[in-house]
Parts: C-alpha cells; structure tokens; sequence
C-alpha cells in the first residue's frame, strides 16, 4: 500500500513563526498535493507539485510557499504564521490510479 | 471555474436508514466524479468513483451515479450501519494535463448514524 506520512499530527505555533508541515510518499509518485481543510468549505488546493522542483499555485496559495528538492518529500512552508492559518492541513499524492491522503496535520496559531 | 456543492449536512440517521447525500458539479469538458470518506482522525479514503457518464461507481454498499443531464453525483446506501458515521465529501478532477490533474472538492457532509 502507498504510504503517505505527514510528519505532524498536531502543531502549535505562534503568530510571526516560520512553519514547517513536511510530507513523504514511498511509492515514486510525480504528483503531490497541499491541500487546508476547514468547516463548511470542504478541500481546498494550496500548492501543488507535478515533478521534483517544479511548482504550482493552487486556489489559495498566499501566505504560503512549498519546496520540492527530491521526488518522495513535499514541504509546505508558511512564511509568518498568522491565526486565519490554524486548520487541518492534508498531503495527497497522486497515481494513475488515484490519490492517496496523509492523515493530516491540524495547526494551531496563537 | 469548476465547482462542487454538496448537501449541508450534518445529517443524521438511524441504523438501516437509507442514505442520499446529494452532489451537484459545474465543470467544462468530462471531469471524473469521486467520493471520498474521512473517518474521524483519519485523513480521506476514495470511496468510490465515475469517470464518464453514466457510468456508477460502488463499495461498501454504497453507489452513486455519474448523471451528466442534472450534472450530479448523488451518494447512496440503502441501509446505513453505525460505522459508517465519518465525513463524506464529494470531488472531480480536472486538468488538460495528465500529471497536473487536480481534484475539486465539495464543503463535505458529516453523517452521524445512530444504533
């Protein structure tokens, strides 16, 4: 089975702090994803990745930057935490045959 | 751009209740159609998929149908269990290119189901 691993299961950072939310997926997938979960909005797409290095805003990319240096590790980076950062954040990574999700990271900004 | 709206929920139901769960999209060209399940402290399971219309997609009981006439991709299961309480959110793909294909998620549904 595909793993994808999200190093954190809960954070607390405080507000001006440079975050870190790593991810690794053992399967050589091209593909990964960012994505911040919030009530009553469902998934939304932050950044996303489609080859080692190469980068891609998605619907919400602001206050945040991504790194992609190997094929297996996706970094999510929050540049100056602010408090409208706390949420749920998930990793995906994607297949021909689909996505597979981390369990997620809920962050916590005060 | 392309969207999805889902039923608010939260719903709840009593044990072997029929469920629906109602997906509706907005999307150019054929979007594969998806649900996935997010049981508590656990991130998203695909449950179930469609990838042209009318095509359904099944598991676990439940089915849901690629409709491209209403643009809907309703959530079905004709008799609920307790375990299948968690979070269910509808999504399509959509990208020109096969690497960069993204998914589109719906505001997600809790569904809470009672012995």
């Amino acid at each position: 089975d595909v793993k994808v691993t999200q190093s954190s299961r809960y954070l607390v950072k405080r507000t001006g702090e440079k975050v870190f939310l790593e991810c690794v997926q053992d399967m050589d997938h091209e593909n990964m994803f960012w994505y911040r979960q919030d009530p009553g909005l469902g998934l939304r797409l932050i950044y996303f990745s489609y080859d080692v290095k190469m980068k891609e805003k998605g619907d919400i990319p602001e206050g945040y930057s991504v790194s992609r240096e190997k094929k297996e590790r996706f970094s999510l980076i929050l540049e100056s935490a602010s408090t409208n950062q706390t949420s749920m954040y998930l990793c995906a990574s994607r297949a021909n045959y689909g996505y597979t999700f981390g369990s997620g990271t809920r962050l916590t900004v005060v | 751009g392309n969207s999805v709206t889902q039923m608010e929920g939260p719903v709840t139901l009593s044990e072997e209740a029929f469920l629906t769960i109602n997906c509706t999209y907005t999307a150019t060209g054929y979007p594969s159609l998806f649900w996935y399940v997010q049981y508590p402290g656990e991130g998203l399971q695909l449950l179930l998929k469609a990838t042209k219309a009318d095509d359904k997609g099944s598991n676990k009981g439940f089915e849901a149908t690629y409709r491209k006439e209403t643009t809907s991709f309703h959530l079905e299961k004709g008799s609920v269990q307790v375990s299948d309480s968690a979070v269910y959110f509808c999504a399509l793909s959509e990208g020109r290119i096969q690497g960069a294909q993204k998914l589109v998620f719906g505001q997600g549904t809790r569904l809470t189901i009672n012995p």
